[in-house]
């Protein structure tokens, strides 16, 4: 069935430093791809998304683009800042069901 | 756009009473949406999809007698656990799919704790 793979965390960063979060999936055909982060004690906030192969999701300085050839869906962001810390999670629409399948969340930490 | 409400943000019970938690869109229609169950620094774990006007789809495990769901509107759906343990508590997320769409928008979380 569908899948999602994320990162290993917890992951510490400096403030300032480049993010990679790493997300592959396994899928039937080409589904949609989201990041949602969700910060402490509150719901998940959909942080970014790509429809098709080669998309590239933009949002609050985060990218991900939508790589059929790997797989993947890799968060970035040049330049983090201690308000990023929070976990992020990798999902996409299981096929043939409204339900989201999820990565198991990488908790990012930034240090000033 | 594609804002979702919860309510109450937290609720503290005693065991053995029933808590209804709403789930609200408060900008667009849901014909769907769902509820997820999430355990400290663990993912979210879905419990239920439920269907304006229909019964709710639950996921293998969670029983349906004590998670109670009803989606009586395209705006509004709801959560009742019944008769609550303390093992029941944990932080309840829901989620609203705007008809068409993939994405799911995330109600802030109810953090249950039965005494």
């Amino acid at each position: 069935g569908d899948s999602v793979t994320q990162m290993e965390g917890p992951v510490t960063l400096s403030e300032e430093a480049f993010l990679t979060i790493n997300c592959t999936y396994t899928a039937t055909g080409y589904p949609s791809l989201f990041w949602y982060v969700q910060y402490p004690g509150e719901g998940l906030q959909l942080l970014l998304k790509a429809t098709k192969a080669d998309d590239k999701g933009s949002n609050k300085g985060f990218e991900a683009t939508y790589r059929k050839e790997t797989t993947s869906f890799h968060l970035e962001k040049g330049s983090v800042q201690v308000s990023d810390s929070a976990v992020y999670f990798c999902a996409l629409p299981e096929q043939g069901a409204q339900k989201l399948v999820f990565g198991q969340g990488t908790r990012l930490t930034i240090n000033p | 756009g594609a804002v979702v409400s919860q309510h109450p943000s937290w609720v503290i019970c005693k065991s053995g009473t029933s808590v209804k938690i709403e789930c609200r869109s408060l900008d667009f229609q849901a014909t769907t949406m769902f509820w997820y169950r999430q355990f400290p620094k663990q993912s979210l774990m879905l419990m239920a999809t439920s269907n304006e006007g229909s019964k709710a789809t639950y996921e293998q495990g969670v029983e349906k007698d004590k998670f109670l769901i009803n989606h009586a509107s395209l705006t509004l759906s709801t959560l009742t656990v019944t008769s609550a343990h303390p093992e029941d508590s944990s932080f309840y997320i829901c989620s609203a799919s705007p008809s068409g769409r993939a994405e799911q928008f995330f109600g802030p979380g109810t953090r249950l704790t039965v005494l």
